[in-house]
């Protein structure tokens, strides 16, 4: 079964409108945390925001948002007022158990390919 | 603060033969891991590394990847032989490593064609 499930794998939208990607995931860990980054086309992985199984608040920062749900097991990226410049894949990622210092690598969904269109 | 350091960025290689990537992580960071990201899919975790130590090399193909960081800092991954199938961007990426909240950042990458 897939850890992380992304199901858009494209989408168009308008530049100023609010956009929502979705993310579903699967584990049967307490704690776990979840990570969305953004992949321009020069091919680096930027960290966007982070949320954790424990956090009873969403997270947010500036323009994004992360939409928890822990009983769906969605995590959706909201990104507000879109610019050009957001145009990207975009990926959501998990993190299994709480390591500090044992192995926590990251387990990443297929991505979705954000166009913005003005 | 400089991020995290790849080199080279581009490498196009022979299958069956040898290619070494070298990866820089930000200065403090504990901790240092190697993704593969084949063309359509999200990074692949290869290898992770604590200080000097290997954590996690459950999903590496060990038959021909090796990795190794020199005293905590750099580390170089090698496939040898390359394989049609190896044909992927390399991204290094580094954490502090002290905290299971700890951010993954990455580099640029590595883009490897073999023919």
């Amino acid at each position: 079964a897939q850890k992380i499930t992304q199901t858009q794998p494209g989408m168009f939208v308008q530049e100023k409108e609010a956009v929502t990607l979705d993310c579903t995931y699967d584990t049967s860990d307490q704690s776990y945390g979840l990570f969305w980054y953004k992949q321009p086309s020069s091919g680096e992985m930027i960290f966007l925001i982070y949320q954790g199984s424990y956090d009873e608040q969403n997270a947010t920062e500036g323009r994004y948002s992360l939409n928890f749900q822990k009983a769906r097991k969605s995590a959706n990226l909201v990104i507000s007022a879109s610019q050009l410049g957001d145009s990207a894949m975009y990926f959501c990622a998990m993190r299994e158990g709480y390591s500090g210092g044992g192995a926590d690598g990251l387990t990443f969904g297929k991505g979705t390919h954000l166009i913005i269109q003005p | 603060e400089a991020g995290v350091a790849q080199s080279p960025r581009y490498k196009i290689i022979e299958k069956r033969q040898s290619v070494a990537f070298w990866c820089n992580p930000i200065s403090g960071h504990a901790t240092l891991y190697w993704y593969q990201q084949i063309l359509g899919q999200g990074p692949k975790l290869l290898i992770q590394f604590q200080n000097n130590g290997v954590v996690d090399d459950s999903q590496l193909p060990k038959d021909r990847f090796s990795a190794e960081r020199l005293k905590g800092v750099d580390s170089t991954l090698k496939i040898q032989p390359a394989k049609l199938e190896d044909s992927a961007v390399y991204l290094c990426a580094s954490s502090l490593g002290a905290l299971g909240t700890d951010t993954q950042y990455f580099g640029p990458g590595t883009r490897l064609t073999v023919l």
